[in-house]
């Protein structure tokens, strides 16, 4: 069993670019694929980046993803921050034992 | 268009059983497998049960383990999640999500259904 930790929120401009990080804490980052969800107030969870780096179709390119394996993290990016991006954001992975693992979400706000 | 609709939840007291359903369309739903995550309130997302196409394989969280049954009925494109022995920490809005990505995550989701345990 491995944790997923996120930063418990970030706060930006609009038009700004923000980061954020999801740490594995035992096991390979890149052993498994990460997958970010993006989850607005009241609504439930989208994906936004699967695979690591890939976008669903319908996502704008602002969003993108990234695994970095010397810290053993995966990172989603939003370039162009904007209102309507103001929501809750998760990382996921997957474990052999406890199948899906989230992580501990990040609230992004945008001032 | 993907649709999963979650139904069947409500407040029930603590011991109680409850049987919530989740009603797909859109796609085959017999060739993908299928999952329930929840989330309680003001907390984060946590994985509770799936099961793969033709329930050849099924899984659950070690919180659930023993007191969940997740079923599906691919005739009707239907999930379902029994929960028996309910307890408070079970309190949570329920949704239904789709495997996707060759199993590594959940590309499409359903609203949810709240589930409230309390005496």
């Amino acid at each position: 069993n491995f944790l997923l930790t996120q930063p418990h929120s970030v706060s930006e401009s609009p038009g700004k670019t923000i980061t954020i990080s999801c740490t594995r804490s035992s096991g390979s980052i890149a052993s498994n694929y990460v997958q970010w969800y993006q989850q607005r107030p009241g609504s439930a969870p989208t994906t936004v980046i699967y695979e690591d780096n890939q976008r669903p179709s319908g996502v704008p390119d602002r969003f993108s993803g990234s695994i970095d394996s010397s810290s053993n993290s995966a990172s989603l990016t939003i370039s162009g921050l904007r209102t309507e991006d103001e929501a809750d954001y998760y990382c996921q992975s997957y474990d052999t034992t406890n199948l899906y693992v989230f992580g501990t979400g990040t609230k992004v706000t945008v001032l | 268009e993907v649709q999963l609709v979650e139904s069947g939840g409500g407040l029930v007291k603590p011991g109680e059983s409850l049987r919530i359903s989740c009603a797909a369309s859109g796609f085959t739903f017999s060739t993908y497998a299928m999952n329930w995550v929840r989330q309680a309130p003001g907390k984060g997302l946590e994985w509770v049960s799936s099961i793969s196409h033709s329930s050849s394989y099924i899984y659950y969280a070690d919180s659930v383990k023993g007191r969940f049954i997740i079923s599906r009925d691919d005739a009707k494109n239907s999930l379902f999640l029994q929960m028996n022995s309910l307890r408070a920490e079970d309190t949570a809005v329920y949704y239904c999500a789709r495997g996707d990505y060759y199993g590594s995550g959940m590309g499409h989701w359903g609203q949810g259904t709240l589930i409230t345990v309390s005496s």
